[in-house]
């Protein structure tokens, strides 16, 4: 199964950006970036995902390496309600499960 | 749309009972998904369903573990004899059909049930 690596924890002030990284080196060319975060006590929360080309929603902007062996989850400007733990999935189409990792516990400091 | 339910929220037991958690996920999804959360560990796979057929099971799910959805709507996931080691979140998940939307591979979490086995 393919795997992600992301730092365990971040920091950031907030009404700043943060980018949050992920590696994903085993990626292969079906396999789509899945973003999703967990706030305390909640289930995860669908953030964006991608496949080759950047994408941007309401929530967060995905940026997605050229190899694709890693991308970037960008919030534009941090608030309070960030703070979760933020996890991304390779999600190979005709599969059917998430094989989550370990996240990164992303902290916002006011 | 009122998002993926669960019932209970929490639920404490003895080692040895027995417990069922409901899941009851968004209306027009045919796909649902069960996964355990323990503390500090992001969520497991545990079994999935396709309306009604169960298509694949985890091999954490152990003979103690059963799951059914059916009526391809609802869907429960029981525990025999539980024991401590069960202690998790328990959360359930859905996706819509293929096709529906762009969306179709993405899942839609419950606030999960909370298991504790003492």
């Amino acid at each position: 199964d393919a795997k992600t690596t992301q730092p365990n924890s971040m920091e950031s002030n907030e009404e700043e950006p943060v980018h949050l990284p992920c590696n994903h080196s085993t990626i292969s060319g079906t396999d789509y970036i899945h973003w999703y975060r967990q706030l305390p006590s909640q289930g995860p929360e669908y953030v964006i995902h991608g496949l080759t080309s950047n994408v941007n929603n309401r929530m967060a902007s995905l940026a997605i390496a050229e190899d694709r062996k890693s991308s970037t989850l960008i919030l534009h400007r941090a608030t309070l309600r960030d703070a979760a733990v933020y996890y991304c999935i390779l999600f190979t189409s005709g599969t059917y499960k998430y094989i989550f990792g370990t996240g990164t516990r992303l902290k916002v400091l006011a | 749309d009122t998002g993926v339910s669960q019932d209970p929220r929490h639920k404490i037991t003895k080692r040895g009972q027995n417990v069922t958690f409901r899941c009851d996920p968004i209306s027009e999804h045919n796909r649902l998904y069960w996964y355990r959360q323990t503390l500090g560990q992001g969520p497991e796979f545990l079994t999935y369903f396709q309306n009604e057929a169960q298509l694949e099971k985890s091999r954490l799910l152990s003979d103690r573990f059963s799951a059914e959805r059916p009526k391809g709507s609802f869907s429960t996931l029981e525990i025999q004899r539980t024991e401590q080691g069960d202690s998790a979140m328990y959360l359930c998940a859905s996706s819509p059909p293929p096709g529906l939307q762009d969306l179709r591979d993405t899942q839609y979490f419950g606030p999960g049930t909370r298991l504790t086995v003492l």
